[in-house]
């Protein structure tokens, strides 16, 4: 079993739509969770990164994180043709340049105009 | 902002010779910074671990003496990938830790080995 499962997709939604994407782990060591965005030849840029359980909120983006169930989640409102692009989850345990950050496999997600 | 420079954006070589890569972190130090190699359409793939002043941590299946990595101070890691072919071609990404704890990536390098 990966540390980390991630939907591959592809995911595709009209434009305006509300996009969820999400992430399941196994280590319950995981205290720092991101979300990365990677749009094609480039290199990944950080959306949103929270740390324990709960919600972040910025501008469209939401972060969720639920310990208890080893689920994470991004919500996107009002999707654009512009958040077209892979979307990776990340998770580490510590602090410490010695944590390793571990990545989901990419949510390709395709909106449509 | 964190930001991660890197250097080359894009690389074409002929098969056999050498090819450095630099990382450098702009606007913070990093001790560890990180390389990654990403296939099209595929996710990252962690090669190394650059630590400053000290020797990278290669990943399994990595090949040391095939890519080199030297972190010779806090704001610069370079990937040199010897003795290219073309089955080394592939978008190498480096980034770094910076002082929110999370990854920040360089625009990425992609080598083109003839």
């Amino acid at each position: 079993q990966k540390e980390v499962e991630q939907d591959p997709g592809p995911l595709s939604v009209p434009e305006g739509a509300i996009v969820s994407l999400n992430c399941t782990y196994s280590n319950s060591a995981f205290q720092y969770f991101m979300w990365y965005r990677q749009y094609s030849r480039k290199g990944p840029e950080l959306l949103m990164y929270t740390y324990s359980s709960g919600n972040k909120e910025d501008g469209r983006f939401t972060a969720q994180v639920d310990k208890s169930s080893k689920y994470i989640s991004l919500f996107i409102r009002d999707s654009q043709p512009s958040d077209s692009a892979t979307y990776l989850c990340a998770m580490s345990g510590g602090y410490s340049s010695a944590s390793k950050i571990i990545f989901g496999s990419g949510t390709r997600l395709s909106i449509r105009p | 902002g964190a930001v991660v420079s890197q250097h080359p954006s894009r690389v074409i070589c002929k098969s056999g010779t050498s090819v450095k890569i630099e990382c450098r972190s702009l606007d913070f130090q990093a001790t560890t910074m990180f390389w990654y190699r990403q296939f099209p359409k595929k996710s990252l793939m962690l090669m190394a671990t650059s630590n400053e002043g000290s020797k990278a941590t290669y990943e399994q299946g990595v090949e040391k003496d095939k890519f080199l990595i030297n972190h010779a101070s806090l704001t610069l890691s370079t990937l040199t990938v010897t003795s290219a072919h073309p089955e080394d071609s592939s978008f190498y990404i480096c980034s770094a830790r910076d002082p929110r704890n999370v990854l920040t990536f360089g625009a990425g390098s992609r080598l083109t080995v003839l």
